[in-house]
């Protein structure tokens, strides 16, 4: 079976401050890994995914994520947060048995950007 | 392309009663899924449909159901409200059916079930 664990349900950061934020996956397959956001009141918006095609993965808005297979980690990155940053960010997994686009989420990191 | 539209956008309703919640994908996009959003339990997979046919279920009571029609959109209907369906509902579409496909993601419709 697949999960997601998502490492610390509140982050905070400054701004200008280097933004983690921490997904672990477990998946017997392949995985296929994606980030979206949602911010108040809205659904979710596509940050990345990974499909195997390089380990770093770019993707909107200045965010980066790195799949280490080793430490089964996807974690999200960027250098320099801003106060438009501030949002609830989600990390799925998908590629279980079958031909599915069933997607497995994190619990959710809310991140905070202090002024 | 317009997005993926997903109305009513708001919906109040009292234990016991049905609704019915639509979706209409991206233009061209055949393959639809819904979750459903709550503080306790997070996003959850309900469905996802694919030329009409459900190819996957996720672990809700009968009581949710869904289709998809001709033109991809798509209906869920929720059966005999308990207040613990009170949730943010997500319909999100993608080209085909796949894991590697991108789900592109509605606005969601919020019912309260009082």
């Amino acid at each position: 079976a697949q999960s997601v664990t998502q490492l610390g349900s509140h982050v905070s950061v400054s701004e200008g401050a280097l933004v983690l934020l921490r997904c672990n996956y477990s998946s017997s397959v392949p995985p296929y890994l994606f980030w979206y956001v949602q911010y108040p009141n809205q659904g979710l918006q596509l940050l990345l995914k990974y499909t195997s095609a390089a380990t770093l993965v770019k993707g909107i808005n200045g965010f980066e994520a790195e799949f280490k297979k080793s430490e089964t980690s996807f974690h999200l990155t960027k250098p320099s947060a801003h106060m438009s940053d501030a949002a609830e960010y989600f990390c799925a997994v998908s590629g279980g048995s079958g031909n599915t686009g069933k997607l497995i989420f994190g619990q959710g990191t809310t991140l905070q950007v202090k002024p | 392309k317009a997005g993926v539209t997903q109305t009513p956008r708001y919906l109040i309703k009292t234990r016991g009663q049905q609704v019915t919640l639509s979706c209409s994908p991206i233009s061209g996009h055949r393959s639809v899924s819904w979750y459903q959003q709550t503080p306790g339990q997070g996003l959850q997979f309900l469905f996802e449909y694919f030329s009409e046919t459900q190819r996957n279920k996720g672990n809700f009571p009968g009581r949710f159901s869904g289709r998809q029609f001709s033109n991809s959109r798509s209906e869920m209907n929720v059966s005999t409200l308990e207040l613990g369906d009170s949730a943010l509902y997500l319909c999100a579409s993608s080209s085909f059916l796949g894991s590697s496909e991108t789900q592109y993601f509605g606005p969601g419709t919020r019912l309260l079930v009082l």
